[in-house]
């Protein structure tokens, strides 16, 4: 079974510190994707990452995917306040070990983000 | 092009009855899932489906649960007899075919008194 482990949980910044957080997953699969999610609100996509290597970045935010270890990497560069939110992995492995857009979310992480 | 809809945005229903949600994806879109989060908690895939086909509902519970994705009209997820533990915010995503991004709907929470 696919586990999706990020960390930290929790993430309390303060503007203009940077940061990163990582999702481990457990099985192989090239296909990851970021949502940020504001409280009460759906999902929005982040980035959608496709092959080991694959980097992204828009704006103060950048994702990384190393499919040979397993990790996929969100790292913020000086954080603002609007950047607060929840932060999910998600990774697209379905029966068979095919991707078809599955995805197994991660816990999520909390960001904060202070003055 | 409207997002990804779905209704109601919230329900309420007492134990043992039955809950119908529904999703329309956005244009163009064919590939329909389904997604339950507990509070405080991450998503979980529930079901994955195409028009008139279900593809993939390893994540919905064996009894009590169901969807479809008819020919015309939105895709339903239909819990019967529901129970408090159903409690849940239920979001429906859609997509061109894999592997673009998912685009999310508002999602429906639903409240089981």
């Amino acid at each position: 079974e696919l586990k999706v482990e990020q960390n930290p949980l929790f993430l309390s910044m303060q503007e203009g510190k940077n940061y990163t957080i990582y999702c481990n997953y457990s099985t192989t699969s090239d296909r990851l994707y970021w949502y940020r999610q504001d409280p009460g609100k759906s999902l929005e996509s982040l980035f959608v990452l496709l092959s080991n290597g694959a980097v992204k970045q828009e704006g103060r935010l950048m994702a990384s995917l190393d499919t040979k270890a397993r990790l996929s990497t969100l790292h913020i560069t000086a954080a603002v306040h609007d950047l607060s939110a929840t932060y999910f992995c998600a990774v697209d492995l379905g029966a068979g070990g095919t991707s078809y857009g599955k995805l197994t979310f991660g816990q999520g992480t909390i960001l904060t983000v202070h003055p | 092009n409207a997002g990804v809809m779905q209704n109601p945005r919230h329900l309420v229903r007492r134990r043992g009855q039955e809950a119908r949600l529904r999703c329309s994806p956005m244009k163009g879109h064919s590939h329909v899932y389904w997604y339950r989060q507990l509070p405080e908690e991450g998503l979980k895939f529930m079901v994955y489906l195409q028009k008139e086909n279900i593809i993939d509902e390893s994540g919905m519970p064996k009894e009590r649960f169901s969807a479809e994705f008819p020919k015309e009209g939105p895709s339903i997820l239909r819990i019967q007899q529901v129970v408090r533990g159903d409690s849940a915010a239920y979001f429906c995503a859609s997509s061109p075919p894999p592997p673009k991004a998912q685009f999310f709907g508002p999602g429906t929470r639903l409240t089981v008194l």
